[in-house]
Order: C-alpha cells, then sequence, then structure tokens
C-alpha cells in the first residue's frame, strides 16, 4: 500500500544550523509529494510539494526533491531560524479512481535554539 | 489564513453522546476531506466528499458519517462517543480532488474532548 516513512524526532538545532529531515515512500502509482508544517496551535500548512521525480520544490528557504530512484523527498534548509520551530510532515498523494487523498508520516517535531 | 474554517474550535462531551463538525471550504474548491489527528495514530485520513458525493473512506469508523452539502459546506458527524475518540479533526479542501497533484488547505482544526 501507499506509505510514508519519516525520520524520527523531536529534533534541535541550534539557529543557522543546517536541517535535514528524511522522508521515504512507498507508492503504487505515481505520487506526488509533500512537506506540511504545524505550528503550536495552528492547523497544517503546505510548505512546499513535488508532482514528478526530479522535481524540486521550495518555499521560505526549505527545499526538497523528489528522488523516484531513492524513493525519498528528504526536507533541508540551510540555516534555520527560531520561528522554524514546528513539526513537520512528510506526506503523499496517488490518484486512484477519482480519490486523491494524503498518506502522512509521523511527523518531526524541530526546536529551534536562540 | 487557508480559507478554510472550521467550527466548534474545541468541543468536551461525555461518553456515548454525538457530535458534529462543521466545515466550510474555500471559496470554488469542490473536494472535502477529513483527517483525524492523535497522539497514537497520528494524522489519518478519514473520508473525502466531492462536488457532494463521497469519492474515498479511509479509516473511519461505523460510529462516523459525514457529508457535504449543495452549498459545499461539510458536516462530521461522531456518535456514540468513546475516550478513544479524542482528538484533533481536520478538515481539507482542494480545487479538485481527482488528480494527485492538487494542494490541499487545511482548516484550524476542531479539538474534541471525550470524558
Amino acid at each position: 500500500g501507499d506509505s510514508v516513512t519519516q525520520m524520527e524526532g523531536p529534533v534541535t538545532l541550534s539557529e543557522e544550523a543546517f536541517l535535514t529531515i528524511n522522508c521515504t515512500y512507498t507508492a503504487t502509482g505515481y505520487p506526488s509529494l509533500f512537506w506540511y508544517v504545524q505550528y503550536p496551535g495552528e492547523g497544517l500548512q503546505l510548505l512546499l510539494k513535488a508532482t514528478k521525480a526530479d522535481d524540486k520544490g521550495s518555499n521560505k528557504g526549505f527545499e526538497a526533491t523528489y528522488r523516484k530512484e531513492t524513493t525519498s523527498f528528504h526536507l533541508e534548509k540551510g540555516s534555520v531560524q527560531v520561528s522554524d520551530s514546528a513539526v513537520y510532515f512528510c506526506a503523499l498523494s496517488v490518484a486512484q479512481t477519482g480519490a486523491n487523498n494524503l498518506f502522512f508520516g509521523t511527523g518531526t517535531r524541530l526546536t529551534v535554539i536562540p | 489564513d487557508s480559507g478554510v474554517t472550521q467550527t466548534p474550535k474545541h468541543l468536551i462531551t461525555a461518553t456515548g453522546q454525538r457530535v458534529t463538525l462543521r466545515c466550510s471550504p474555500r471559496s470554488g474548491d469542490l473536494s472535502v476531506y477529513w483527517y483525524q489527528q492523535s497522539l497514537d495514530q497520528g494524522l489519518q485520513f478519514l473520508i473525502q466528499y466531492y462536488n457532494g458525493e463521497e469519492r474515498a473512506k479511509g479509516n473511519i469508523l461505523e460510529r462516523f458519517s459525514a457529508q457535504q452539502f449543495p452549498d459545499l459546506h461539510s458536516e462530521l458527524n461522531l456518535s456514540s462517543l468513546e475516550l478513544g475518540d479524542s482528538a484533533l479533526y481536520f478538515c481539507a479542501s482542494s480545487p479538485h480532488g481527482t488528480a494527485s497533484t492538487d494542494t490541499q488547505y487545511f482548516g484550524p482544526g476542531t479539538r474534541l474532548t471525550v470524558l
């Protein structure tokens, strides 16, 4: 079946450190891949997405590249800020018979300390 | 602000009771999705509606049901509530909901506490 495996957290980094959160997937078809972010007390916000192999999604300094050969979609940021502290979810969607629900990873909590 | 609204924000009720959660999608979006977020199960897809019709079902219990009305708002009904139903319930919407490339926009959620 379709699933996402996400790097276990929590992750604690100092401000300006480099961030990588690993995400790998299993999909029966050709998925689209997403990173969502959840700030404390809020809903999920789309951070970035990629819809085909070798696509790179980017937003707010975050990047992720859709790697079909390694079935991965790792999230990276060169220099994190305190305001990046949140829970990050990797997700995939595979359109099937008119439906396209999201399958989420377990989430990775990031804390950035000054 | 995603444009998706959910009411109520918080709901506290007792075991055995029934509650209704409401969602209004972004203007123009035809698909509505419901997800449950709990500590032990993570984020799980419950059900999808597209333009009033059910499109997909996930791990939704038989005690739970949903519908999408002609004005495209949706309601999730939870009955015979159990302690384990305590969770954050999210609604999301997307323009179409038939393509994997469609982005889903999430509401702020309804926190349900069953005592």
